[in-house]
């Protein structure tokens, strides 16, 4: 396993086009979790699923974004209307999570850099 | 809501140099995490410790549970080093989603 992929690494889109973003975890792992972070921040958490079921949704995930992960195993970020905001790093990250809920094993993935022009 | 302040926000030393970073967090825990960031983006993590100390290479980490408080320590800094280095906790002591502080931005200069 070569830890968790991300697809594409850099996008530059138009303002008012639709984007898609690729996650791929580690493949034990149940967990899946997107964050964005803006330039000079750290990580601000969007939304994770376990297996494939969205367990939580950030307010920062506003109606434009979607995020799917239909088979339990890779992802999807869908961001439509792209406005200039939305620039950022987005980072995927999974892990396993255990019968009492704890997470092993967190690791991310080397992020998408999302530039809206 | 997990509140993560860290220090010094930006840190320069000279090769060599003994370095540390500082993390306290407001709610406890079970696992913390140090993380660390290379121009360009991509985030590798760096340590997950819950209690006491652990030692990867140069590197040392260490947790203080009661006191809510964490360290990074760097020895023999080099050049190589210079990265952002970030702290991350669970929001509320659960362990899904993480809180992360902003960062602090480290530079090595041979």
């Amino acid at each position: 396993d070569t830890g968790v992929s991300q697809d594409p690494r850099h996008k530059i889109t138009k303002r008012g086009q639709n984007v898609t973003f690729r996650c791929d975890p580690i493949s034990e792992h149940n967990r899946l979790y997107w964050y964005r972070q803006t330039l000079g921040q750290g990580p601000e958490f969007l939304t994770y699923f376990q297996n494939e079921a969205q367990l939580e949704k950030s307010r920062l995930l506003s109606d434009r974004f979607s995020a799917e992960r239909p088979k339990g195993s890779f992802s999807t970020l869908e961001i439509q209307r792209t406005e200039q905001g939305d620039s950022a790093m987005y980072l995927c990250a999974s892990s396993l999570a255990s019968g009492q809920g704890f997470s092993y094993g967190y690791t991310f993935g080397s992020g998408t850099r999302l530039t809206v022009v | 809501k997990n509140e993560v302040e860290q220090s010094p926000q930006n840190l320069t030393a000279q090769e060599g140099e003994f370095i540390t970073i500082n993390c306290s967090y407001s709610v406890g825990i079970s696992a913390l995490h140090w993380l660390q960031q290379h121009p360009g983006g991509g985030i590798v993590s760096l340590f997950m410790l819950s209690s006491g100390k652990k030692k990867h290479g140069r590197l040392i980490a260490t947790i203080n549970i009661q006191e809510k408080h964490s360290s990074l320590h760097i020895t023999a800094s080099h050049p190589r080093d210079s990265a952002v280095y970030i702290c991350a906790v669970p929001p509320q002591g659960g362990s899904e989603k993480l809180v992360f502080g902003k960062g602090t931005k480290l530079t090595v200069n041979p």
